[in-house]
C-alpha cells in the first residue's frame, strides 16, 4: 500500500493480559521500525527490521516484548502480561533505505490502554 | 549516549515567524530530522539535514551546525494549522533518536 497501516486503532487490556499490534509497511519498503510514545512525549525506539530479520533490538524490553516480521504477513509487536506502564501509543514506521537519507513514514499508531 | 534538547513549549502569533531550537550530543551522527506531529496523529516528515547550512522548503526552513551540535526549524507566516508538536530527531547509526518535542501554540 501507499501508507503504513496499523491495527487495531485502539486496544484495551487488563493488567496481565496479552496485547498484539500489527503493522503493514509501505509496499517496497524493506525497513520497519516500532516506537513507543507515552503521554504525547518522547518517542522511544523499540526495534527495527530489515525484511524479516531483526536489524536493531536495543530498545526492546526483552522480558515481555517480542516482535516479528514474517514474509507475506503484517509485522507484529506482542506484549505478554501487560503492565500499567505499557499504556502508550505504539507507532510503526517504514523506510525504503537505511543509512544517510532514510525518511521514515509513520503509521497512525495503536493506542494501548492497560487497566 | 545521546541527549537531544528542545524547548517544551512555545507560543507565537498568526502571521509571525518562530524559531525552534534543538541541541544534541550524540556519537555516530548521520543527520537530523524535523517532524511535525498534530495531536492524536502520526508524525509527518518536514526536513532532513546532513550537511551544515540552511535548507528552505516553502514556509519552513531548517538549519544545521554539526560542529556545534545545533539545529533550528524556522517557520514563517505562521498559520493556525501550524499548531502542533515539532520533533527534532537525530539519525544515529541507522536509528532515529527523538527529542521530547516542542509544542507550538499559535495565537490569532
Amino acid at each position: 500500500g501507499e501508507e503504513v497501516a496499523q491495527t487495531p486503532k485502539h486496544l484495551v487490556r487488563g493488567e496481565g493480559q496479552k496485547a498484539k499490534l500489527y503493522c503493514a509497511p509501505i509496499k517496497g519498503h524493506s525497513y520497519v521500525f516500532w516506537y513507543q510514545q507515552v503521554l504525547k512525549n518522547e518517542f522511544k525506539f523499540l526495534i527495527s527490521f530489515q525484511n524479516e530479520n531483526v536489524f536493531d533490538e536495543t530498545g526492546m524490553p526483552k522480558e515481555r516484548f517480542s516482535a516479528k516480521c514474517l514474509p507475506n504477513s503484517p509485522c507484529s509487536l506482542e506484549i505478554q502480561a501487560t503492565k500499567l506502564e505499557d499504556s502508550a501509543v505504539y507507532f510503526c514506521a517504514s523506510s525504503q533505505f537505511t543509512g544517510v537519507g532514510n525518511e521514515q513514514f509513520f503509521g497512525p499508531g495503536t493506542r494501548l490502554t492497560v487497566l | 549516549g545521546q541527549n537531544i534538547d528542545q524547548p517544551t513549549e512555545m507560543t507565537a502569533t498568526e502571521g509571525a515567524i518562530v524559531q525552534i531550537n534543538c541541541t544534541y550530543q550524540t556519537s555516530g551522527f548521520n543527520g537530523l530530522f524535523w517532524y511535525q506531529q498534530h495531536a492524536g496523529e502520526a508524525p509527518t516528515f518536514l526536513s532532513y539535514n546532513v550537511l551544515d547550512g540552511l535548507e528552505e522548503k516553502g514556509r519552513f526552513s531548517s538549519f544545521l551546525s554539526r560542529s556545534k551540535g545545533y539545529s533550528y526549524l524556522l517557520l514563517k507566516e505562521l498559520q493556525m494549522k501550524d499548531s502542533a508538536s515539532y520533533l527534532c530527531a537525530v539519525n544515529r547509526d541507522d536509528k532515529i533518536i527523538f527529542g521530547k518535542g516542542t509544542r507550538l501554540h499559535i495565537l490569532p
